[in-house]
């Protein structure tokens, strides 16, 4: 099946700080990216939709300013946490289209904020 | 506004007998169904879809129903396995309106030997 890489896969940093998380289709070129959220014990939520070289389309209630998305290429998103709360430690999860149908998913990364 | 459900927070099943978990949706405009199988702290793996022009897809020990008229679908798994143990989602989508999946809740699923 299609693999699909997170780095990192575990982060703690300060309040105030920015925190990247990488995603990387290791062997498919996604045309489409996602990125997601998971509170304990809760579903996945969609964050923001990215496809390659251009805008991400953010889900209601989700601050672009905040979740920083790059789509740089058919192989690479990266969502940016700027200026981190406590409140945005989470789980995150990306994952990878190609073509338009399944969706395949990172590892993910817990983010813990102090 | 739940759009996908699934109403069973946990199921326990014994090895080697079937594990059936549900799955109920709202939106009829649905017409692509994924589950996927999740293990705590890492990402879901894919196993197994149908699309709404099916009622039925089947790979190895898993089978995915679907029923439109009562918006349900479920999956099988027989003969159940210790290893099947974790959380299953079921995920809808719209093929022709950017396919985002919409998830269930999750089914935590335990296998018992």
């Amino acid at each position: 099946g299609a693999v699909v890489s997170q780095h990192p896969s575990r982060v703690i940093c300060k309040s105030g700080t920015s925190v990247k998380i990488e995603c990387r289709s290791l062997d498919f070129q996604a045309t489409t990216m996602f990125w997601y959220r998971q509170f304990p014990k809760q579903s996945l939520m969609l964050m923001a939709t990215s496809n390659e070289g251009s805008k991400a389309t953010y889900e209601q209630g989700v601050e672009k300013d905040k979740f920083l998305i790059n789509h740089a290429s058919l192989t690479l998103s990266t969502l940016t946490v700027t200026s981190a709360h406590p409140e945005d430690s989470s789980f995150y999860i990306c994952s990878a289209r190609m073509g338009t149908d399944t969706q395949y998913f990172g590892p993910g990364t817990r983010l813990t904020v102090l | 506004d739940q759009q996908v459900k699934q109403n069973s927070p946990s199921l326990s099943v014994q090895e080697g007998r079937i594990s059936i978990l549900n799955c109920d949706y709202t939106n009829s405009m649905f017409d692509y169904f994924l589950w996927y199988k999740k293990y705590p702290a890492e990402g879901p793996t894919f196993l197994i879809s149908i699309s709404s022009i099916k009622d039925k897809n089947e790979d190895g020990r898993f089978t995915v129903f679907l029923n439109k008229s009562a918006k349900h679908l479920s999956l099988h798994i027989v003969p159940s396995q210790p290893g099947d143990s974790a959380v299953y989602f079921c995920a809808a989508s719209v093929r022709n309106a950017g396919n985002m999946l919409t998830f269930g809740g999750g089914t935590r699923l335990m296998v018992k030997p």
